[in-house]
């Protein structure tokens, strides 16, 4: 069965490094996402990406964030620089059609820790 | 902005007897709705996607129901088993997936 697989599953770092989470999303599927947990807390919403743009992002997705697609598999978070607040487990997902119609496929997650 | 809660927040049954999770959202205004399976310091495992058009969807032992007008989901598990053990997480979508603290599920054998 087709899955979003993400890479690195543990990232340690040291606070005001960057970091750059990979994703593969499954093959077909045209719309893509970022979303973080903090442990104990919800899952956020951090950006969307459609046709090599960003569609939305929320408040937490700030300058230090980005997202690029460097060719036609992959699908990258950076953080430029970390903070301790940016520990967390960040997820990608993808879907067929948008958000408001599709289902989310999610990855396994990265851990990301900031010390 | 959109509020999803999920009640309880923690649940323990012995295996076999039916689960009943609740979820609720204060806008009406949703595309879809899915439930989500989280097992500890993994990934979110989709169960079922409800269409704000529908009113229920089924896969094996799972059902969920969605009330729109209500802001109110259900998600049933028939003769729950040790492996059913899980986070169960709902989420709502206008552009993007909320989601819900989730319910915790623990099936003692």
């Amino acid at each position: 069965e087709p899955e979003v697989t993400q890479t690195p599953s543990h990232q340690v770092t040291q606070m005001g490094q960057e970091v750059i989470l990979r994703c593969v999303p499954i093959s077909n599927h045209l719309y893509f996402y970022w979303y973080r947990q903090i442990l104990g807390q919800k899952v956020e919403f951090l950006v969307s990406f459609y046709n090599n743009e960003i569609s939305e992002k929320s408040e937490i997705f700030d300058d230090q964030f980005s997202v690029e697609r460097p060719d036609g598999s992959n699908f990258t978070l950076k953080i430029r620089s970390t903070k301790l607040e940016d520990s967390a487990m960040y997820f990608c997902a993808s879907s067929e059609s948008s958000a408001n119609t599709g289902e989310l496929f999610f990855g396994e997650g990265s851990r990301l820790t900031v010390l | 902005k959109q509020e999803v809660t999920q009640i309880p927040a923690a649940l323990s049954v012995p295996e076999g007897e039916n689960l009943v999770l609740n979820c609720s959202f204060t806008d009406s205004a949703i595309y879809n709705l899915q439930w989500f399976r989280q097992d500890p310091g993994k990934g979110l495992t989709s169960l079922l996607l409800i269409q704000s058009s529908q009113r229920e969807q089924t896969s094996g032992r799972l059902n969920a129901s969605l009330d729109k007008s209500s802001g109110r989901s259900t998600l049933y598990i028939a003769a729950s088993q040790p492996g059913d053990s899980a986070t169960y997480l709902c989420a709502v979508t206008g552009y993007k997936l909320s989601f819900g603290a989730g319910t915790t599920v623990t099936v003692r054998a």
